[in-house]
């Protein structure tokens, strides 16, 4: 069964920074690209990042280029989201996902419960 | 960046009643391989999203078959052939042919 445990959330003051990890299991980690989408409160879903199964490649909405820097350690298992120079508007419920493949994107098949992250004064 | 049009935002349906969600897009959403990469999810009250279909018409292990997806090039629609309690939640379409990828806005169904 695949799963996927987001940690790393929390309350952050505008400017600062956060990690956020995403432990999965169930699947070969390393065969799969992996992706972050978020999710403002009361709001729809805005995908954020994505990285192929090898870590080779990164792709990034315009909205956290240059501030968010997504890495994986498969060693680990595990899905990072680097966030620096936070904005009031980073605000948001961050679910980790998996895709469908090492270097296929755009499917989204699995998600995780999600970890809120609070920016603000 | 392709645009993502849902309609309607709102559905209100009776229970065992069709209900019918269209997403158009800003462009053709026809990758180089010639697969359409239009993914339907469902997200129930304090749930995490859930993909419902992918490429327009692949309904997902578990998914029943009163949901079907259908479309081409920048029409699709989702459509649940018999509304049931549980299908109470918001809907969002995802494309994922070109960079960004992009989600509509998302339609909240909900029992009338």
């Amino acid at each position: 069964e695949v799963q996927l445990l987001e940690s790393g959330g929390g309350l952050v003051q505008p400017g600062g920074s956060l990690r956020l990890s995403c432990v999965a299991s169930g699947f070969t980690f390393t065969n799969y690209a992996m992706g972050w989408v978020r999710q403002a409160p009361g709001k729809g879903l805005e995908w954020v990042s994505d990285i192929s199964g090898s870590g080779g490649n990164t792709y990034y909405a315009d909205s956290v280029k240059g501030r968010f820097t997504i890495s994986r350690d498969n060693s680990k298992n595990t899905l990072y989201l680097q966030m620096n120079s936070l904005r009031v508007e980073d605000t948001a419920v961050y679910y980790c996902a998996k895709e469908a493949g090492s270097g296929s994107y755009g499917h989204l098949d699995y998600w995780g419960q999600g970890t809120l992250v609070t920016v603000s004064s | 960046d392709v645009v993502l049009t849902q309609s309607p935002l709102s559905l209100p349906v009776t229970l065992g009643q069709p209900a019918s969600i269209s997403c158009r897009s800003s462009q053709s959403l026809v990758y180089s391989d010639g697969i359409t990469y239009l993914t339907w999810f469902q997200q129930r009250p304090g749930q995490s999203p859930r993909r419902l279909i992918y490429k327009v018409s692949n309904r997902d292990s578990g998914v029943p078959d009163r949901f079907s997806g259908s479309g081409s090039g920048t029409d699709f629609t989702l459509k649940i052939s018999r509304v049931e309690a549980e299908d109470v939640g918001v809907y969002y379409c995802m494309q994922g042919t070109r960079w960004p990828l992009t989600f509509g806005q998302g339609t909240r169904l909900e029992i009338k």
